[in-house]
């Protein structure tokens, strides 16, 4: 029973903002919204995580929504390394597992 | 500064055969993490641990077994391995639930034949 909705894939020009969407509207208030990516034939990477406000790193930009059913991540300036599946997981902060769906699989065009 | 490291990263097998996969630590992270990773299933967690002697089980344990007698270590083993357990492998290390980063392996890629 996955929590998270993601497209499929996503294309997005080099330079450009990437926008990657999640849906998780069964979402508890005491979860939290992680998103990992996971480069070809690597392991995954943390990229950010946020409750309800929005959070910013040196990585991404996370946009929750108010009512915290859907975010959106964003890679600001998309270059070719951010080729990447990119996972959508909502868990509580204090939980010891990470459940992975299929996630986004994005592909930055030259 | 080894980090989290996975051996072998290949290996090649037969069906019947016992495999044991090793993952070793050097942070002393509480937490270790074994998934598996099949096309069109995304990663999906087999085993985790939260301490030394304590294991407990993801959502597909069935067919392996795990043991961590140390903090660094985290071995997984496959006692009969089954064509079906043909996947790239991936362990995961993190401090402690509070914590929000879990830190991934190189991975093994398995092949039962």
């Amino acid at each position: 029973d996955a929590k998270t909705t993601q497209p499929t894939s996503m294309d997005c020009a080099e330079g450009r903002a990437a926008n990657l969407p999640c849906n998780h509207s069964t979402i508890s208030g005491n979860e939290y919204v992680y998103w990992y990516r996971q480069i070809h034939s690597q392991g995954p990477q943390y990229i950010i995580h946020g409750l309800k406000n929005n959070e910013t790193n040196e990585m991404a930009s996370l946009i929750i929504t108010e009512d915290r059913k859907s975010s959106t991540l964003i890679l600001p300036h998309a270059t070719l390394r951010d080729t990447a599946v990119y996972y959508c997981i909502v868990r509580p902060n204090r939980d010891d597992k990470i459940i992975f769906g299929k996630g986004t699989r994005l592909h930055i065009l030259p | 500064d080894a980090g989290i490291t996975q051996s072998p990263r290949y290996k090649i097998t037969e069906t019947g055969r016992q495999v044991t996969l090793m993952c070793h630590q050097t942070w002393s992270h509480s937490y270790m993490f074994w998934y598996r990773q099949d096309l069109g299933h995304g990663l999906r967690l087999i085993y985790y641990s939260a301490a030394a002697d304590i294991t407990d089980k993801g959502e597909v344990p069935d067919g392996y077994v795990v043991s961590r007698s140390k903090t660094e270590n985290f071995p997984l083993t496959l006692e009969s391995a089954t064509r079906s357990q043909t996947s790239v492998y991936f362990c995961a290390s993190t401090p402690g639930v509070s914590y929000n980063e879990q830190f991934f392996g190189p991975g093994t890629r398995l092949t039962v034949l």
